[in-house]
Order: C-alpha cells, then sequence, then structure tokens
C-alpha cells in the first residue's frame, strides 16, 4: 500500500464549478500535511498548510480527518488558472523532515 | 532571498558520461532532498540529508551519490549516466518538519 494514495483524475470542470480531491494516509502517527501545485514541467509550490481544525485561504479549503486519515481540498468557483496538479503531501514514517508525496490529481478547468 | 537554485536548467549527456547537478539554498535549511520525476509520474526520492555531513537513501539511489559538506550546498553526482536517468530533477529544503522549497530544476537527457 502506498503512503499516501490520490486519484490521478484527471477531473474535467468547466469554469466557476467547486471541485474536491481527496487523499489517504498509512501513517497514523504523521503530523505534517501539505496540499502542493505543480503546474505541467514546473517545479511543486506549496498551495497550503493543513490544520487539524481545517482551514480556509480564499477560495480553497483544506480539511483533515485524522481519523480515517484523509486530507480534502476544495476548490470553489474554479478559474482557468487553477489548472494544474494538485499533490497531497503528508511527513514519512521513519521521520518528521521527510514528506512524502502523492503522485497527485490532475485538474483541468475549461472555458 | 534566491530561496533553491539549481543549476544546469539543461543537460544533455551522453551514456557513460558523469556530471554533478548543482544545488544551493539561502534559507539555512537543515534539510536538503534530490528527487526525480519522469513523465506522467511522481517524485520520487534519491538521496537526502539532515545536515552537513549527513546524508542517506532515498526510494532510488542506484547509480547517484551525494555529499553536504555545507548547510547551504547538495550537490547530485551521476556517476555513469545511462538512458534509464533521463528524468527532470528537483532538489528541495526545508527546516524541520516544515513544508518543501523546491527549485526550478534541471532536466536531463541521457542519448
Amino acid at each position: 500500500r502506498k503512503e499516501v494514495e490520490q486519484d490521478p483524475g484527471p477531473f474535467n470542470v468547466p469554469e466557476g464549478a467547486t471541485v474536491a480531491f481527496n487523499c489517504t494516509y498509512s501513517n497514523s502517527a504523521s503530523q505534517s500535511f501539505f496540499w502542493y501545485r505543480q503546474d505541467c514541467r514546473k517545479e511543486p509550490k506549496l498551495l497550503m498548510s493543513v490544520y487539524s481544525s481545517g482551514n480556509e485561504d480564499g477560495r480553497f479549503t483544506a480539511q483533515l480527518n485524522r481519523a480515517s486519515q484523509y486530507i480534502s481540498l476544495l476548490i470553489r468557483d474554479s478559474k482557468l488558472s487553477d489548472s494544474a496538479t494538485y499533490l497531497c503531501v503528508v511527513n514519512g514514517m521513519d521521520s518528521s523532515y521527510k514528506l512524502i508525496f502523492g503522485s497527485g490529481t490532475r485538474l483541468l478547468v475549461r472555458p | 532571498n534566491a530561496g533553491v537554485t539549481q543549476t544546469p536548467k539543461f543537460q544533455v549527456l551522453k551514456t557513460g558520461q558523469s556530471m554533478t547537478l548543482q544545488c544551493a539554498q539561502d534559507m539555512n535549511h537543515e534539510y536538503m532532498s534530490w528527487y526525480r520525476q519522469d513523465p506522467g509520474m511522481g517524485l520520487r526520492l534519491i538521496h537526502y540529508s539532515v545536515g552537513a555531513g549527513i546524508t542517506d537513501q532515498g526510494e532510488v539511489p542506484n547509480g547517484y551519490n551525494v555529499s553536504r559538506s555545507t548547510t547551504e550546498d547538495f550537490p547530485l553526482r551521476l556517476l555513469s549516466a545511462a538512458p534509464s536517468q533521463t528524468s527532470v530533477y528537483f532538489c528541495a529544503s526545508s527546516y524541520v518538519g516544515g513544508d518543501y522549497t523546491f527549485g526550478s530544476g534541471t532536466r536531463l537527457t541521457v542519448v
């Protein structure tokens, strides 16, 4: 079983739609959670950290469910510029340094 | 503040040649790591370091060497390039438990 699993997509949505991605992780002791965004042929960039109580940054909302070991990302009012791959990231089993990256969920926002 | 700087951005090697990919960060991060990303795939950890003088292997270390003589620099050496090492290489750094900052990547082709 992979340490971090994501639906690869692609999710193809119209502008203005709301879209949600889920991610599951295997290490119940994980303490650090993030969502990264990666544009085609570019480096991954931090989108937002994920906190236990859930957190929001503009149109983006992240939720953490420790009991079920999953993380979600909700994007409201999708823009064309949101088209990218979204990576779920969790710290690894053997180290608080090592972050484990999911393979990513691809989002395509169409006009 | 430059963040994480990778050089070169592009490189073409012949099979059997050796080369060093450079990575430098100016954020005084303890942790540095190297990933490779193949088309349509996720990030795979090659080597990582938790501080100067300390390195360890990731999931795909064969054919690569690293060293960490200073906090700032973490070069990746390809010993004898093979076509299977054609990939995009990303360097990343972080504080303990923090999110990663990535360099812009090196696109390597081995012919």
